[in-house]
């Protein structure tokens, strides 16, 4: 069985702060695939990132970033400077080789204050 | 282009009830998926579709029955509606069995 925690339930941050977002997975398989999704307030869910678990190079987009971390299972996401409209669920997700069934933490509401 | 689409985006039924969501794409993307997003909480998957009239049982299939005649399609039928059944149903698809899955708007639904 594979499971995601994200041990953080809610962050609350002051605007331009950083703030990093906590993603423990667990799974038998030595192929897979880690995501992250945002949920603003409007309620739909929004692709921010896909990692393959062959490939542990960190990834920078804009004021995003990804640490990825096999040896401890975890997938954490940094949000630099953050803004208001950072104000949403973060979901990661383990997606299983060859079946495409993924499995979902509980999600981290950040809220950014102005 | 549409995308993805859901209807009806609101439904309010009663227990014992049959409902049925509705989930189209216009990309022809082989994977379909059907998750609920419970108040709280992350989303667990009920049924997923590799192709047409091929599906498979998620994490939490039973109440559910779903069907795949046409790539584009796939329903998502709550027998006998029970008030555990009141949740956000969100429709995915994906080009791959692991690719990145891209969400519909979600329905919510309301069991009395």
């Amino acid at each position: 069985a594979q499971k995601v925690t994200q041990a953080q339930t809610e962050i609350s941050v002051v605007e331009k702060e950083d703030v990093t977002l906590d993603c423990v997975y667990e799974t038998r398989d030595t192929t897979y695939y880690l995501f992250w999704y945002k949920q603003p307030p409007s309620g739909e869910l929004v692709f921010l990132i896909r990692r393959n678990s062959f490939d542990e190079q960190n990834e920078i987009s804009g004021r995003y970033s990804w640490n990825f971390q096999k040896s401890t299972s975890s997938f954490n996401f940094t949000i630099t400077a953050s803004q208001v409209v950072d104000s949403a669920v973060y979901f990661c997700a383990l997606s299983r080789w060859l079946t495409g069934k993924s499995t979902f933490g509980d999600g981290t509401t950040l809220t950014v204050k102005p | 282009d549409a995308g993805i689409t859901q209807s009806p985006r609101y439904k309010i039924t009663e227990t014992g009830r049959q409902v049925t969501l509705m989930c189209h794409q216009t990309w022809s993307h082989s994977y379909m998926f059907w998750y609920r997003q419970d108040l709280g909480h992350g989303l667990r998957l009920i049924y997923y579709s590799a192709a047409a009239d091929i599906t498979d049982k998620g994490e939490v299939p039973d109440g559910y029955v779903v069907s795949r005649s046409k790539t584009e399609n796939f329903p998502l039928t709550l027998e006998s509606a029970t008030r555990s059944q009141t949740s956000v149903y969100f429709c995915a698809t994906a080009t791959g069995e692991f690719e990145t899955q891209y969400f519909g708007p979600g329905t919510r639904l309301l069991v009395l």
